[in-house]
């Protein structure tokens, strides 16, 4: 079975802090690893995409790592900023259809305080 | 950037009442989506639509209905909502990115809360 699982389900950092989340994965055949950002109450936002031949990736202070080997992939944020605080999504896509499913984690909540 | 638009962000409604759920986008994307997503949990894929006059239900069943008349707008359905209805609904879009990957654009979401 396809899935996506996240950890940990949340994490309270301090400012200026850094952390890690993780995200292990079943999808296969494997096309792509996405992270997004979702505020609350708002619609995810892409951070990164990666392919199976990409193991970083970085967009700002946010950097992606991809092992398609052991099908693991992090998501690195350094030096938080209070703005950081939101659920961070990781989603992986199949390459097994025309439509290219899309298999969504449930995301862990991060909150940094000042 | 993206440009995709929901209306109503948030909604209210009795038990019984039809609603529609309005999705527009302006970047000139042919496949949308509309997703279900309760707190803390994972978006669920209800309906999607590779273009004009096509439309086919997601993973997880709804009672819900789309259509897709124009290209931009992508609009969802419940002829009779209940309060098992209550949750958020995402709309997405996404463009290709040459043979690599297809990247999905969401709008804001509408809360729909059903009494």
């Amino acid at each position: 079975k396809n899935q996506v699982e996240q950890s940990p389900q949340s994490l309270i950092i301090l400012e200026g802090k850094n952390c890690t989340l993780q995200c292990n994965y079943t999808v296969s055949p494997f096309s792509n690893l996405r992270w997004y950002k979702q505020d609350t109450g708002r619609g995810p936002v892409s951070l990164t995409i990666m392919t199976f031949s990409e193991n970083t990736k970085s967009n700002g202070r946010y950097t992606a790592t991809l092992d398609a080997d052991t099908k693991q992939s992090s998501l690195h944020i350094t030096a938080s900023q209070l703005s950081d605080s939101a659920s961070y999504i990781c989603v992986v896509k199949d390459r097994g259809s025309t439509l290219g499913r899309l298999y969504f984690g449930r995301g862990t909540q991060l909150t940094v305080w000042p | 950037e993206a440009d995709i638009y929901q209306t109503p962000r948030y909604l209210v409604i009795g038990t019984g009442k039809k609603i529609t759920l309005e999705c527009s986008q302006t970047m000139g994307h042919d496949k949308m989506y509309w997703y279900q997503q309760d707190p803390g949990m994972e978006l669920h894929l209800i309906h999607y639509s590779y273009g004009v006059n096509s439309t086919e239900k997601g993973d997880l069943s709804s009672e819900s209905t789309v259509s897709r008349i124009r290209t931009e707008h992508f609009p969802l359905t419940l002829e009779s909502a209940r309060p098992s209805h209550t949750s958020q609904y995402l709309c997405a879009s996404s463009v290709q990115r040459g043979s690599s990957y297809n990247e999905q654009f969401f709008g804001p979401g509408t809360r729909l809360t059903v009494l």
